[in-house]
């Protein structure tokens, strides 16, 4: 049982390149979640799913992109990426409320 | 709209001090409230999560507990170690909506 997996640990990009953020679940859980962790600003939520086939905006969804096409895996994308998506991103599962959390991608935008 | 604020940001105390952080949430129609650690540069840990019908939860010497009409959960450890030092976030959840994270309280324990 791995629980939440997200590949990869580390990412440079350059201003405008795209790239997907893995995440994975072993644990069948219907909700998902992406969040970025920024100095001072705390977990912020990017995107989040119920289920296969179901997505829904965050608070900070601008310039990312995911998709639900199995219950175990939830990437996010970014189309273009910017200086202002260097962060720490944090995937989560969880089941009657309470959440799990893969050890983060660290990415950044030169 | 839950929003969960945590009192103190920081926190720095000699090692073998027991000592309480504090979570406090607006919407008293929380279900859980879950209580993690992140070390610097790290994931989330979860520590202990306190459901709907619990009112505490204990992990070795750790205690949350939860008190929906005031609003608040406090996390207690007994006997700090320098090892304890780390940010400890708190997330609360409200039935078919998103979790809700504090901004943390950063703990140092000191030698």
């Amino acid at each position: 049982n791995a629980g939440v997996t997200q590949t990869p640990k580390f990412q440079v990009l350059k201003t405008g390149q795209s790239m997907t953020l893995q995440c994975a679940q072993d644990m069948n859980h219907e909700y998902m979640s992406w969040y970025r962790q920024d100095p001072g600003m705390g977990l912020r939520l990017i995107h989040y799913s119920v289920g296969a086939g179901i997505t829904d905006q965050g608070e900070v969804p601008n310039g990312y992109n995911v998709s639900r096409s199995t219950t175990e895996d939830f990437p996010l994308r970014l189309l273009s990426a910017a200086p202002s998506q260097t962060s720490v991103y944090f995937c989560a599962s969880s089941h009657a409320g309470e959440q799990y959390f893969g050890p983060g991608t660290r990415l950044t935008v030169t | 709209k839950q929003e969960v604020t945590q009192i103190p940001a920081a926190l720095s105390v000699p090692e073998g001090e027991n000592l309480v952080l504090n979570c406090s949430f607006t919407d008293s129609a929380i279900y859980n409230l879950q209580w993690f650690r992140q070390d610097p540069g790290k994931g989330l840990t979860s520590l202990l999560l306190i459901q709907s019908s619990q009112r505490e939860q204990t992990s070795g010497r750790l205690n949350a507990s939860l008190d929906k009409s005031s609003g608040r959960s406090t996390l207690y450890i007994a006997a700090s170690q320098p090892g304890d030092s780390a940010t400890y976030l708190c997330a609360g959840y409200n039935y078919g909506q998103n979790f809700v994270f504090g901004p943390g309280t950063r703990l140092s324990v000191l030698p």
